[in-house]
C-alpha cells in the first residue's frame, strides 16, 4: 500500500507570492491534517480536513487554508508569503477524524526569499 | 503555550546503552501518547503508543512507561543501536478535540 504522498519535495518562493501544496492519503484514509515544522516552534498543527470539511483549526492567520476533495486528496495555500513561514509541511492521514495512529508524508520544504 | 514538555532536547547515548525520552503533560484529557521517529529528510513515524490506563508498553526493545498521577511518561531504548539516531517526539490527543499535540523533540545520537 503506498504511503502518504505530498507535492512538490521542495519549493523555493519570494515574500508576498502564493503556494499550494498537495497532499495525496493512503488509500481508504479519509481523514488529513497539516502540520508546520521548524526548528524553533516544533511540530505544529494547522487543520484537519475530513469528509471535504475543515474539522479542526490551530492557531495559524489566516493566510493559511486548505481544501480536501471527494477523493480525499488535499491542498493547502498560504497566501503573501512571509519569511516566517520557511518550514517544512508535513502531511498526515488517518482512517477517520481524529484517528489514531496518523501515517506522515515526507513533507514540502518551502523556503521563502 | 507548550501542552506536552520533552526532555532532554539532545542526548548521545554509547552503542549497546539505555537511551531514556522523558515526557510530562498538563491536560488530563489526553486520551493517548504516541512516540514518533523521525529521519533527516524524511516524516515523522510511529514507533509505539500507550493508553493512559497501561503503565507500561513494551515492542522489541521500545518501551513506553506512563505514570498517570504524574501526567509523565517515557520512552526507554533498550541496546540502543547507530540506526537508532534520529529526532523523537512524544505526543499527546485529546480525543475530544482531536488535535494531536507534540513535545518539542529530542535528538538521539548512538556513538559505538
Amino acid at each position: 500500500k503506498a504511503g502518504v504522498t505530498q507535492t512538490p519535495r521542495y519549493l523555493i518562493k519570494t515574500r508576498g507570492q502564493q503556494v499550494t501544496l498537495s497532499c495525496s492519503p493512503i488509500s481508504g484514509h479519509r481523514s488529513v491534517s497539516w502540520y508546520q515544522q521548524t526548528p524553533g516552534q516544533g511540530l505544529q498543527f494547522l487543520f484537519e480536513y475530513f469528509s471535504e470539511t475543515q474539522r479542526n483549526k490551530g492557531n495559524f492567520p489566516g493566510r493559511f487554508s486548505g481544501r480536501q476533495f471527494s477523493n480525499s486528496r488535499s491542498e493547502m495555500n498560504v497566501s503573501t508569503l512571509e519569511l516566517g513561514d520557511s518550514a517544512l509541511y508535513l502531511c498526515a492521514s488517518s482512517l477517520d477524524v481524529g484517528a489514531q495512529p496518523q501515517h506522515f508524508g515526507d513533507g514540502t520544504r518551502l523556503s521563502i526569499l | 503555550q507548550q501542552q506536552v514538555k520533552q526532555s532532554p532536547q539532545s542526548l548521545i547515548v554509547q552503542k549497546g546503552g539505555i537511551s531514556i525520552i522523558n515526557c510530562a503533560y498538563e491536560n488530563t484529557a489526553f486520551d493517548y501518547f504516541p512516540w514518533y521517529q523521525q529521519f533527516p529528510g524524511k516524516g515523522p513515524a510511529l514507533l509505539i503508543a500507550i493508553r493512559p490506563d497501561v503503565s507500561e508498553k513494551k515492542e522489541g526493545r521500545f518501551t513506553i512507561s506512563f505514570n498517570k498521577s504524574a501526567k509523565q511518561f517515557s520512552l526507554h531504548i533498550m541496546d540502543s543501536q547507530p540506526g537508532d539516531s534520529a529526532t523523537y517526539f512524544c505526543a499527546a490527543i485529546d480525543f475530544g478535540n482531536e488535535k494531536l499535540t507534540f513535545g518539542t523533540g529530542t535528538r538521539l545520537t548512538i556513538i559505538p
